[in-house]
C-alpha cells in the first residue's frame, strides 16, 4: 500500500545536526513532488520545505533556510532532511509528505494526500 | 509569506450541528487553498482542495467554499469522528503557508 515512514529524530543539543529520512513505497515516488512538515509541541502545523520530482527545485520556510537542505534519492525511493545548526525552537515532530497535482479548470491545484506517522526531532542541552 | 488567519482559534458543537471554520489570506490566493484535519498524535488527512473539491474517501458532509481572500470549510451534521482540529493551506506561492488551527470540541 501507498506509505511514508520517517526516520531519524531523536535528541540533539543546539548547534547540532540532524538528518530525517522518508522511505516511500507503493506509488511511483520519482512521480512525485515531497514536503515536509512540522508541528512544535502544542502548536499548529508550519510548512517547512519542498523538493519538485526531479529535483530541478527546492524551497524553505523563512525560519529554516540557510539551515535545512532538502534532497531525494529516486533511485531509492528516499526523501532526506539534512538540518544543521539547530535551535530549540526546531524541537517538533517532523512530518514528510506527498504532494498531489490536479487539474482543476485549467489550473493546477496542490494538496499533501499522503502523509508519514512523524519522527520527533528534540533540540535541548 | 502569505498570513492565513483562521477563526475561530476553537468552537464547541454538538452531534448533528452544522459547523463553518474560516479562512483569510493576507492577499488574493484565487482558490488555491487547502483544508486538511488532524486528530491527537496522528498526521493530518487532506480533506480540501483547490477550494471545494473533495478529496477521494472524504464524506460529502465536508464542504469548502470561498475565492479570492475569504475561505470556508462547512461540515454539515457533525459526527463524534469529527472532532478533531482544522488546517487551512495555501498553496498558491511558496512559502506555503499554514493557518493556525480551529479545534473542534464536543459540547
Amino acid at each position: 500500500q501507498v506509505q511514508l515512514v520517517e526516520s531519524g529524530g531523536g535528541l540533539v543539543k543546539p548547534g547540532g545536526s540532524l538528518r530525517l529520512s522518508c522511505a516511500a513505497s507503493g506509488f511511483p515516488f520519482s512521480d512525485y513532488y515531497m514536503s515536509w512538515i512540522r508541528q512544535a509541541p502544542g502548536k499548529g502545523l508550519e510548512w517547512v520545505s519542498y523538493i519538485s520530482s526531479s529535483r530541478t527545485y527546492t524551497d524553505y520556510a523563512d525560519s529554516v533556510r540557510g539551515r535545512f537542505t532538502i534532497s531525494r534519492d529516486n533511485a531509492k525511493n528516499l526523501l532526506s532532511l539534512q538540518m544543521n545548526s539547530l535551535r530549540a525552537e526546531d524541537t517538533a515532530v517532523y512530518y514528510c509528505a506527498r504532494v498531489r497535482q490536479w487539474l482543476v479548470e485549467d489550473r493546477y491545484h496542490y494538496g499533501m494526500d499522503v502523509w508519514g506517522q512523524g519522527t520527533t526531532v528534540t533540540v535541548s542541552s | 509569506a502569505i498570513q492565513m488567519t483562521q477563526s475561530p482559534s476553537s468552537l464547541s458543537a454538538s452531534v448533528g450541528d452544522r459547523v463553518t471554520i474560516t479562512c483569510r489570506a493576507s492577499q488574493d490566493i484565487r482558490n488555491d487553498l487547502g483544508w486538511y484535519q488532524q486528530k491527537p498524535g496522528k498526521a493530518p488527512d487532506l480533506l480540501i482542495y483547490a477550494a471545494s473539491s473533495l478529496q477521494s474517501g472524504v464524506p460529502s458532509r465536508f464542504s469548502g467554499g470561498g475565492s479570492g481572500t475569504d475561505f470556508t470549510l462547512t461540515i454539515t451534521s457533525l459526527q463524534p469522528e469529527d472532532f478533531a482540529t482544522y488546517y487551512c493551506l495555501q498553496d498558491y506561492n511558496y512559502p506555503r503557508t499554514f493557518g493556525q488551527g480551529t479545534k473542534v470540541e464536543i459540547k
